[in-house]
């Protein structure tokens, strides 16, 4: 079945750090990527997505590529800020039997950026 | 716009009590949504999708008497565990789509089963 496999947390890092995130899928067909985040006390936002293979997602900083080839979407920011500390979660789209759009998750990675 | 309020988002029962947890579109109407939970160091597990004014749909292995799910309006859909245990104890989260791809997230119900 579709499955999203991510890199495993915690992760704690210095403000101004680099930050990946590894993301990568399994899939029947051609799914939509995602990266969602959840700060403390709220819910999942939608951070950015990508459509398709080669698809570049980019919000707040933060980028990830759809590599087909690879079938990864690992999420990228050049340097962190402290209001970046949260939990990411990383999924896959695809449409269900019931015409819908269907997501399936990863664990996601709580990461924590120190001043 | 586009807000799903989720609630509560923390609640303790005693085994064998039902909890009923509701998930609302403050700003949109949301003619699916969908349940999901998380159990410590897990992915979000699909439970079931709701169509409002029509039954839910259930995933493999969910048991729909378990955890009922009416969808009784365009903006609220409720899940109910009925006869509660501590193996149901959990991060329970709801999502709605405004018509679109995109999900939009409530903030989850930390279920506690004593």
């Amino acid at each position: 079945g579709d499955s999203v496999t991510q890199m495993e947390g915690p992760v704690t890092l210095s403000e101004e750090a680099f930050l990946t995130i590894n993301c990568t899928y399994t899939a029947t067909g051609y799914p939509s990527l995602f990266w969602y985040v959840q700060y403390p006390g709220e819910g999942l936002q939608l951070l950015l997505k990508a459509t398709k293979a080669d698809d570049k997602g980019s919000n707040k900083g933060f980028e990830a590529t759809y590599r087909k080839e690879t079938t990864s979407f690992h999420l990228e920011k050049g340097s962190v800020q402290v209001s970046d500390s949260a939990v990411y979660f990383c999924a896959l789209s695809l449409i269900s039997n019931f015409g819908n759009e269907k997501l399936t998750f990863g664990t996601g990675t709580r990461l924590t950026i120190i001043p | 716009g586009a807000v799903v309020s989720q609630h509560p988002s923390r609640v303790i029962c005693k085994s064998g009590t039902s909890v009923k947890i509701e998930c609302r579109s403050l700003d949109f109407q949301a003619t699916t949504m969908f349940w999901y939970r998380q159990f410590p160091k897990q992915s979000l597990m699909l439970m079931a999708t709701s169509n409002e004014g029509s039954k839910a749909t259930y995933e493999q292995g969910v048991e729909k008497d378990k955890f009922l799910i009416n969808h009784a309006s365009l903006t609220l859909s409720t899940l109910t565990v009925t006869s509660a245990h501590p193996e149901d104890s959990s991060f329970y989260i709801c999502s709605a789509n405004r018509g679109g791809a995109e999900a939009f997230f409530g903030q989850g119900t930390r279920l506690t089963v004593v």
